[in-house]
């Protein structure tokens, strides 16, 4: 159990286009979900907490209007990277939170590259 | 506020080798602390955690205690094998100041050669 999902594992886009990635809780409802980039070889930066039925809490220096997130049921919140450039290039990953342990389960991630 | 520190890598070894990935905090409250590993092209994966001071995590053969008084949870297994290369993070949770966010470390590249 506590599988989580991530769609598209990998995108390819023009600059200038919005790109919305999907993660889904297989397997359990998630009232909090995460968002993380990774950068090649370096460690997982936090953009947000998503909330269900509420705005997400963006992280400082993380623009909101850039990276659009929705966490519209229990099982599924959504990252939209609009207007998106080159510097976005980057293996986005998200999380969720089983209520019970309040443990993290992971996503296998998007690799989303702006052309 | 909270941070994690991991040693920096990235270590290679040969297979049976024992392996210690280092790993410091610091913390206002009394947070929970965990080891990530992840696979090339891959998501994290949960490697164990522990609570509380003393706790012992275990999987797979990797063991980590977690040591209030030196705010360490180091890494160890004492036979690597190849199977076992990917990045290890350490990361920590504090419920008193952030929730249920994680605080990682830098991560440490693992390599093992048969």
């Amino acid at each position: 159990g506590a599988v989580v999902s991530q769609h598209p594992s990998r995108v390819i886009c023009k600059s200038g286009t919005s790109v919305k990635i999907e993660c889904r809780s297989l397997d359990f409802q998630a009232t909090t979900m995460f968002w993380y980039r990774q950068f090649p070889k370096q460690s997982l930066m936090l953009m947000a907490t998503s909330n269900e039925g509420s705005k997400a809490t963006y992280e400082q220096g993380v623009e909101k209007d850039k990276f659009l997130i929705n966490h519209a049921s229990l099982t599924l919140s959504t990252l939209t990277v609009t207007s998106a450039h080159p510097e976005d290039s980057s293996f986005y990953i998200c999380s969720a939170e089983r209520g019970r342990y309040n443990e993290q389960f992971f996503g296998p991630g998007t690799r989303l590259t702006v052309l | 506020g909270d941070s994690v520190t991991q040693m920096e890598g990235p270590v290679t070894l040969s297979e049976e080798a024992f392996l210690t990935i280092n790993c410091t905090y610091t913390a206002t409250g009394y947070p929970s602390l965990f080891w990530y590993v992840q696979y090339p092209g891959e998501g994290l994966q949960l490697l164990l955690k522990a609570t509380k001071a003393d706790d012992k995590g275990s999987n797979k053969g990797f063991e980590a205690t977690y040591r209030k008084e030196t705010t360490s949870f180091h890494l160890e297994k004492g036979s690597v094998q190849v199977s076992d290369s990917a990045v290890y993070f350490c990361a920590l949770s504090d419920r008193e100041t952030s929730g249920s966010r994680l605080t990682f470390g830098e991560g440490t590249q693992l390599t093992v050669n048969p």
